[in-house]
């Protein structure tokens, strides 16, 4: 069966990078579908981060994260990397990895566990 | 971005009752649209996409329909393990956006 296991919790000071990883498995092709970063702060509804097409690594991201996340892909590990920068207070979240589809605009079938981010001074 | 805008934001009704969630779009979406389901502690897992299509192995008394701007969402038959929170979320373009959640409860 299809799964995405996240990198454990973290916790960072502001102004520091985090990254998660979301490795995959129990599904063939790897490459074939896109995976998305989506984040929950503590008590709040879902935030969709940006999305990558693990074939050729290229990305998207939401015009409120640019220039401050990086999504990679290691195809070697079928993992995918989502890294943070210049952490603020209001980074503190669950942080999921999902599976879309073979397209860009399909649903999120599988998730990951999450991974809480805690940004403290 | 497109604009999801649910109501209603919260819910409490009676084992067996039918249960109604709606999902307005800023602009005409087609069908792309999907519901979630999250329970305390978990990540959010697919119910119905594509506006009525049940996710494999998920139970029949959850029920989607709509399309265009006006999406509805059901419980035909709300059981003691449907708490949750349910979110819709458009995939007609990106950004993806979610609508701001509806969390059911029992009465």
């Amino acid at each position: 069966q299809v799964q995405l296991v996240q990198s454990g919790a973290e916790v960072k000071k502001p102004g520091a990078s985090v990254k998660v990883s979301c490795k995959a498995s129990g599904y063939s092709f790897f490459t074939s579908y896109y995976m998305h970063w989506v984040r929950q702060a503590p008590g709040q509804g879902l935030e969709w981060m940006g999305i990558i097409n693990p074939s050729g690594g290229s990305t998207t991201y939401a015009q409120k994260f640019q220039g401050r996340v990086t999504m990679t892909r290691d195809t070697s590990t079928t993992t995918v990397y989502m890294e943070l920068s210049s952490l603020r207070s209001e980074d503190a979240a669950l942080y999921y990895c999902a599976r879309g589809g073979y397209d860009v605009l399909r649903p999120l079938h599988y998730w990951g566990q999450g991974t809480l981010v805690t940004v403290s001074s | 971005d497109i604009q999801m805008t649910q109501s209603p934001s919260s819910l409490s009704a009676s084992v067996g009752d039918r249960v109604t969630i709606t999902c307005q779009a800023s602009q005409d979406i087609t069908n792309y649209l999907n519901w979630y389901q999250q329970k305390p502690g978990k990540a959010p897992k697919l119910l119905i996409y594509d506006a009525s299509t049940l996710e494999r192995g998920v139970p029949s008394r959850f029920i989607g329909s709509g399309s265009g701007t006006d999406f509805t969402f059901t419980i035909s038959s709300l059981q003691p393990e449907d708490i949750a929170t349910y979110y819709c979320q458009q995939c007609d373009n990106l950004p993806l956006t979610f609508g701001g959640g509806t969390k059911v409860e029992i009465k």
